[in-house]
């Protein structure tokens, strides 16, 4: 069974702190994806990496960097969180313009 | 840039209703068209897609038909079931240049069954 998973289901952490979100998948994608998703908003995509060591800025990067040094994780960080980073995020992976599969979700509320 | 605008939400029906959640885009070239699903306290899965004009993807009774002359990709479904209950939203990939598959998504709809 195909899995994507993310380290935290809900998270709290304080204004200012560094946070970092960890997403696994299993599946050998090529493509991984950093989404947050905000009612009235739908998803919008935050950074992509289409290698190793290789990202791009999605539609809203600011406030936001991504790590990925293995091929399965992709990781999230906030360098110093805000309240209005308050949201839930959503990682994604596929095989190039192939089906994309979601984790979970973790809910992060900045305190 | 690349856009989807879904129906205003939300939306409730009674148990075997006809359901249809509209979904109209804004892209250039020739994009794949999707229906993701996020049941309560779950990530999101893909429902249907659909990749040329004219195609119709179809899954668990729902369908979609893409058409580009109206640049559309209207959600219907016969008969609802409580366990349809859900958000819905559609979605583009528009594969021109390095896209790279980035899926560009609509504000989602929330559909409440009641029995």
């Amino acid at each position: 069974d195909v899995k994507v998973t993310q380290s935290s289901r809900y998270l709290v952490k304080r204004t200012g702190e560094k946070v970092f979100l960890e997403c696994v998948q299993d599946m050998d994608h090529e493509n991984m994806f950093w989404y947050r998703q905000d009612p009235g908003l739908g998803l919008r995509l935050i950074y992509f990496s289409y290698d190793v060591k290789m990202k791009e800025k999605g539609d809203i990067p600011e406030g936001y960097s991504v790590s990925r040094e293995k091929k399965e994780r992709f990781s999230l960080i906030l360098e110093s969180a805000s309240t209005n980073q308050t949201s839930m995020y959503l990682c994604a992976s596929d095989r190039a313009y192939n089906e994309q599969f979601f984790g979970p979700g973790t809910r992060l509320t900045v305190l | 840039g690349d856009s989807v605008t879904q129906m205003e939400g939300p939306v409730t029906l009674s148990e075997e209703a006809f359901l249809t959640i509209n979904c109209t885009y804004t892209a250039t070239g020739y994009p794949s068209l999707f229906w993701y699903v996020q049941y309560p306290g779950e990530g999101l899965q893909l429902l249907l897609k659909a990749t040329k004009a004219d195609d119709k993807g179809s899954n668990k009774g729902f369908e979609a038909t893409y058409r580009k002359e109206t640049t559309s990709f209207h959600l219907e479904k016969g008969s609802v079931q409580v366990s349809d209950s859900a958000v819905y939203f559609c979605a583009l990939s528009n594969a021109g240049g390095t896209s790279y598959g980035k899926l560009t998504f609509g504000q989602g709809t929330i559909l409440t069954v009641h029995p």
